[in-house]
């Protein structure tokens, strides 16, 4: 039982680049969501899904796509990365039943040059 | 939607001595989350508030919702140098299709000095 396995845990992009951040929960986790978390601001949610091929918007959504095909995958991407990018990435995954909370990754530190 | 206001931002105690850290909402908290996160690291649950008056311990930590469910408390007895590093408070926007939504408070980092 790995929990929430996010790759990769550091990477290094240029201006302009794409790339795909992976998530993977393997605990059958219906609600899984990313999350950005930048200094003296929290941690702030990018896109969420409620189940395998439904998925929502949070507060930051703009440069970000979500697709989720599977239950155990919630890949982020980046379309064209900007420096404004630059932070540490969360994934997180929980029951539909409240009692233990979101699981949530180690996330991936991204800097966007 | 929703904001968490917590409190204090940072907070710097002495080894043994109790602190609080307060989470302020906006708006009715359907569920209350509190974590705790090591600097470069991911996020760690402590415990989870829902009904009004809720209170929780674990170990030396203790969580309570209040009544009207719009402000939460984390209570530290007797802190070690263990203790440290940030807690978040995080809440469920609401029941229903924003299930899945959670937003959190900025977070209070806690420094204990041996």
């Amino acid at each position: 039982n790995a929990g929430v396995t996010q790759t990769p845990k550091f990477q290094v992009l240029k201006t302009g680049q794409s790339m795909t951040l992976q998530c993977a929960q393997d605990m059958n986790h219906e609600y899984m969501s990313w999350y950005r978390q930048d200094p003296g601001m929290g941690l702030r949610l990018i896109h969420y899904s409620v189940g395998a091929g439904i998925t929502d918007q949070g507060e930051v959504p703009n440069g970000y796509n979500v697709s989720r095909s599977t239950t155990e995958d919630f890949p982020l991407r980046l379309l064209s990365a900007a420096p404004s990018q630059t932070s540490v990435y969360f994934c997180a995954s929980r029951y539909t039943t409240d009692f233990y909370g979101y699981t949530f990754g180690s996330g991936t530190r991204l800097t966007v040059v | 939607s929703q904001e968490l206001e917590q409190s204090p931002q940072s907070l710097i105690v002495q080894e043994g001595k109790n602190l609080t850290i307060n989470c302020t909402s906006s708006k009715t908290l359907y569920g209350l989350y509190w974590y705790k996160q090591k600097y470069g690291e991911g996020l760690i649950f402590l415990m989870m508030l829902q009904k009004g008056g809720e209170e929780k311990s674990h170990e030396k930590i203790t969580a309570k919702l209040d009544e009207k469910k719009q402000q939460s408390s984390l209570h530290i007895t007797a802190s070690q140098p263990s203790h440290a590093g940030i807690y978040l408070c995080g809440a469920d926007e609401s029941r229903g299709t924003s299930y899945g939504k959670l937003t959190f408070g900025q977070g209070t980092i806690l420094t204990v000095h041996p």
